[in-house]
């Protein structure tokens, strides 16, 4: 089956840096890529989305790349703050046949450390 | 606005027992589902749900069944608990599309 894997499980950065957090998938038919944030006893969190007709989106403090020829995501994190710290997944999608229900991919996750 | 509510928050049980885990929002959405969270692993979706009154399989339904009699709930149960069923399951709910809105777990342990 299709897959959706992250290049490192664990990323440390200090206080105020930059992060960029990388995900790679196989299904050329994904058209939706969601990053999402995990806090460790919480659930996931959706932080930002991207269409595969756009290469980039930004939200508040947050970008997210989509390179579809080498099929993949970054999630790019600016002046990384000590609440950053968590479990951050990307998941593509494709439909389903349900309507506008769609079937997550999710990959396995790494471990954002936010260093003061 | 509680969001997304999960009960139990932790449960044990012992091979063979049956326990049904709830999901309750109360955002109106139509889009419910259920996913388990093992180590290491991405989440994987067992069932979900477009609107009251239906359900569908996930990508690993075995061993489970769900209900939507009510809009606002989502049912998992497990009718026969065996110890690859221990995890961490997660409810989430959506207007429409994809999971927006996580509830905060249930962690389950078969012994």
């Amino acid at each position: 089956g299709e897959s959706v894997g992250l290049h490192l499980p664990t990323l440390s950065v200090q206080e105020g840096d930059n992060s960029i957090i990388n995900c790679a998938y196989s299904n050329s038919a994904s058209d939706y890529f969601i990053w999402y944030k995990q806090e460790s006893g919480k659930g996931p969190q959706f932080i930002i989305d991207i269409r595969s007709n756009m290469d980039k989106r930004q939200g508040q403090r947050v970008t997210v790349l989509l390179n579809k020829t080498v099929k993949h995501l970054s999630l790019q994190i600016a002046a990384t703050q000590p609440g950053d710290s968590a479990v951050y997944f990307c998941a593509e999608t494709s439909s389903i046949s349900s309507g506008s229900a769609r079937q997550l991919t999710f990959g396995s996750g790494t471990q954002l450390t936010v260093l003061p | 606005n509680a969001g997304v509510t999960q009960t139990p928050k932790f449960r044990v049980l012992k091979t063979g027992q049956s326990m049904t885990l709830l999901c309750a929002q109360d955002m109106n959405h139509e889009y419910m589902y259920w996913y388990r969270q093992d180590p290491g692993m991405g989440l994987r979706l067992i069932h979900y749900s477009v609107g009251e009154g239906t359900t569908a399989k996930g990508e690993v339904p075995d061993g489970y069944n769900v209900s939507r009699l009510k809009k606002q709930n989502f049912l998992l149960g497990l009718e026969s608990a065996a110890p690859s069923q221990t995890s961490v399951y997660f409810c989430a709910s959506t207007y429409a599309g994809v999971p927006q809105h996580f509830g905060d777990g249930t962690r389950l342990s078969i012994l």
